[in-house]
C-alpha cells in the first residue's frame, strides 16, 4: 500500500517558473525524502528532511515539513526543460523503519 | 550514477516461469532493498536484507524471494511468474551511517 499521495498528479509549466508538489502522509515518520525518476529509470534522491525538521534547501530545491498536518512540499525554483520527471516523497515510518513510497508528481517543463 | 547496478536491463518470461533478478550494491553498503514499480505508480517495498539476512518484508506472496550475498550483493526470485509480476523491479543499497537509499536503474521484466 502507498503510504503517501502526492498532489498534483500532474503539473506542466514553462521554464522559468517555480513548481510546487505536495506530500501527505498518513503514520509517524524518522524522516521523509524527494525522489526524482526519469522515463521509469532508477529514482534519485534529491534531499532528505527529518521529522524535527521544518524546512530545507538544497539549490533550487526548497522542502517543508508539517508533521501535524503530516505534510510535506516540495518546491523547484526557476525550473528547467530538464527538471522534467516524475517525483515521488518516500516516508521512513516510526511504525516500520522502511521507504514507503507516495504515487508521485509528473512534472513536465516546456522550453 | 550512484554506483548500483542491476541486472539485466530487460527481460521478457511468460506465465509460471521463474526469474532471478541481481543487484550489485554500492561499496561501503550493507543493506539492499527491493522494489516492484508497475507503470504509472510509485514503487512497492517488497523485502530488505541487511548483512545476508531478511530485514523486513512488505506485501508480497512467498513467491518472492531474496539472498543477499557476503559482498552485498543480492537476488530476487520471483516463482510461478503471473502477468501481474509486469513491472520495473528496482534494488537501492544504503549503509549503516545513512538514511538515502541509493537506486539502481532497475529491470524491466515483462510477463506474457
Amino acid at each position: 500500500s502507498q503510504q503517501g499521495e502526492e498532489d498534483p498528479q500532474a503539473l506542466s509549466i514553462q521554464e522559468g517558473e517555480n513548481a510546487t508538489m505536495n506530500c501527505s502522509y498518513k503514520t509517524s515518520i524518522n524522516n521523509l525524502q524527494w525522489y526524482r525518476q526519469n522515463s521509469g529509470r532508477g529514482l534519485v534522491h534529491l534531499i532528505l528532511i527529518r521529522s524535527n525538521e521544518r524546512e530545507k534547501h538544497s539549490g533550487r530545491l526548497r522542502v517543508t515539513l508539517d508533521t501535524s498536518k503530516k505534510s510535506s512540499s516540495l518546491l523547484i525554483t526557476a525550473s528547467r526543460a530538464a527538471d522534467t520527471a516524475s517525483y515521488f516523497c518516500a516516508t521512513d515510518a516510526v511504525v516500520t523503519d522502511k521507504l514507503i513510497f507516495g504515487t508521485g508528481t509528473r512534472l513536465q517543463v516546456f522550453p | 550514477e550512484t554506483g548500483v547496478t542491476q541486472s539485466p536491463t530487460h527481460l521478457i518470461k511468460t506465465r509460471g516461469q521463474q526469474v532471478t533478478l541481481r543487484c550489485s550494491s554500492q561499496s561501503g553498503h550493507n543493506t539492499v532493498s527491493w522494489y516492484q514499480q508497475a507503470l504509472g505508480q510509485g514503487p512497492q517495498f517488497i523485502f530488505q536484507y541487511y548483512r545476508e539476512e531478511e530485514n523486513g518484508r512488505g506485501n508480497f506472496p512467498p513467491r518472492f524471494s531474496g539472498l543477499q550475498f557476503p559482498n552485498y550483493s543480492s537476488e530476487l526470485n520471483v516463482n510461478a511468474l503471473e502477468l501481474d509480476d509486469s513491472a520495473l523491479y528496482l534494488c537501492a543499497s544504503s549503509g549503516s551511517d545513512t538514511d538515502t537509499q541509493y537506486f539502481g536503474p532497475g529491470t524491466r521484466l515483462t510477463v506474457l
